[in-house]
């Protein structure tokens, strides 16, 4: 079965760029989460999209946007990096009125 | 807001035994689900089982299954012949109802398999 692809899977970066994290769902899977879990911590939700709007927001940066696109993947756009921003960062999708996210292998950004 | 708790940091079980990992949480609302993820060295999040609020019946699979108490607001996971693969981070995870709501997760218990 088709599970969620995020890409790219390791990313090194330095402080004060910019990363571009990208998330496809599952097919026909409308509703994407990402979330943020850093070394030793439990996944910390960040945004989510709904048929391509935002749905809700959590405990992200304003140096951080996101948005899902008419093909239903998202992007997670990180500006002005700091070291602080060195996590794994998690994509999930559900289906509509799907309790269940399905998480992908996430995204290992390691800021120097 | 809701929090989930897991009071166990650090489980070890002896292969082929049974362990069960606490979870507790907090909420006002009355339909809701929660969640079991499975977190190996790899990282990936893997989904070990799931619960709805307004069923009784606990839910069981294979060898994973969940004592869920309600009105305690606890969401056990007992994990029987338990295998070196078990070896992980579990997470316990609270979703509202409502559509599109983000998890809440539990700290984590790390479950290591003794051969």
């Amino acid at each position: 079965a088709a599970g969620v692809i995020q890409s790219p899977r390791h990313l090194i970066k330095e402080k004060r760029e910019t990363a571009t994290l990208k998330c496809y769902p599952i097919p026909r899977h409308d509703t994407v989460y990402w979330y943020q879990q850093g070394p030793g911590q439990d996944p910390q939700f960040l945004i989510s999209f709904y048929e391509k709007m935002q749905s809700d927001k959590g405990s992200i940066p304003d140096r951080f946007s996101a948005q899902q696109f008419s093909d239903y993947h998202s992007e997670l756009n990180m500006s002005s990096l700091e070291l602080g921003d060195s996590a794994l960062y998690f994509c999930a999708s559900s289906r509509t009125g799907g309790e269940t996210q399905y998480f992908g292998p996430g995204t290992r950004l390691l800021v120097l | 807001a809701q929090t989930v708790t897991q009071s166990q940091p650090e489980m070890s079980v002896q292969e082929a035994e049974t362990v069960t990992l606490s979870c507790t949480y907090d909420t006002s609302e009355s339909d809701y689900y929660l969640f079991w993820y499975k977190q190996p060295p790899s990282r990936q999040m893997i989904l070990v089982i799931r619960q709805e609020a307004y069923k009784q019946q606990n839910a069981t699979e294979n060898r994973f299954s969940v004592n869920f108490q309600k009105a305690a607001k606890s969401f056990s996971l007992k994990i029987s012949d338990s295998q070196l693969g078990d070896a992980a981070m579990y997470f316990c995870a609270y979703r509202s109802a409502d559509y599109g709501q983000n998890f809440v997760f539990g700290p984590g218990t790390r479950l290591s398999v003794l051969p």
